[in-house]
């Protein structure tokens, strides 16, 4: 049974850096063809599209956020990372991460999501 | 702004059927697989669809999906109150390197 969890902190300042981690189970980040990638949703929006890391550790990133964001992976927890710099209100958020399994671009499986506000 | 259009709500009776539409490009839905995920209230999103007519396990078939050129379209036949959701899709943008979605479409049974 395929399952992502996400944490991280549900409070950010502005211009802080926000960390989030995407805990894998039932997979391995190792398996050919497989990702995890990063979506988020503002509150009563549609979802957004952030950032993927493929098996081999290649990378994706939503163009508009390329700058600021980073996707890391350490397959001997079945972790993947999600750093966004310089925070904004703009980015309160519920943030998702989700399996993307092999063969092509779907995402399957979807964590619960945690919600991020950006507020001093 | 969202790459792909999709209507901004639908709705229609029980048992009745509704369609979604998502409108792109060449270098998303044109060139590519394109899925659908229902996402209820509160919750996170589900797989509805993948790979343009695919259903997942336990997916009912009163659920299908089907492309043609640059446009996609969700279908649900036999509505139930249950199916009242926000309903996105979602494909692979070549230009971009990365995924797109919709701007999702609430579904409304009346």
């Amino acid at each position: 049974q395929i399952t992502l969890k996400e944490s991280g902190p549900t409070l950010v300042k502005p211009t802080q850096t926000l960390t989030l981690t995407c805990t894998l189970s039932g997979f391995s980040l190792s398996t050919s063809g497989v990702g995890v990638g990063w979506i988020r949703q503002p509150p009563g929006k549609a979802l957004e599209w952030l950032a993927l890391i493929f098996w081999d550790g290649d990378k994706r990133y939503s163009p508009s956020l390329k700058s600021r964001l980073t996707i890391t992976k350490d397959t001997s927890k079945n972790q993947v990372v999600l750093t966004l710099s310089n925070m904004d209100p703009m980015d309160t958020a519920t943030y998702y991460c989700a399996h993307r399994p092999s063969g092509w671009y779907y995402l399957e499986y979807w964590g619960q999501g945690t919600l991020v506000t950006v507020s001093s | 702004q969202s790459v792909l259009t999709q209507p901004p709500s639908v709705s229609a009776a029980p048992g009745q059927k509704v369609t979604i539409s998502c409108s792109g490009s060449s270098s998303n839905i044109g060139n590519n697989y394109v899925s659908w995920y229902q996402q209820l209230p509160g919750a996170a999103p589900k797989l509805l669809i993948y790979d343009n007519n695919k259903r997942p396990s336990g997916i009912p078939d009163r659920f299908s999906g089907s492309k043609s050129g640059t446009s996609a379209t969700l279908g649900i036949t036999g509505l139930q109150t249950g199916d009242e959701a926000d309903y996105s899709c979602g494909t692979w943008d070549n230009s971009l390197n990365g995924g797109v979605f919709g701007g999702g479409t609430k579904l409304t049974v009346l």
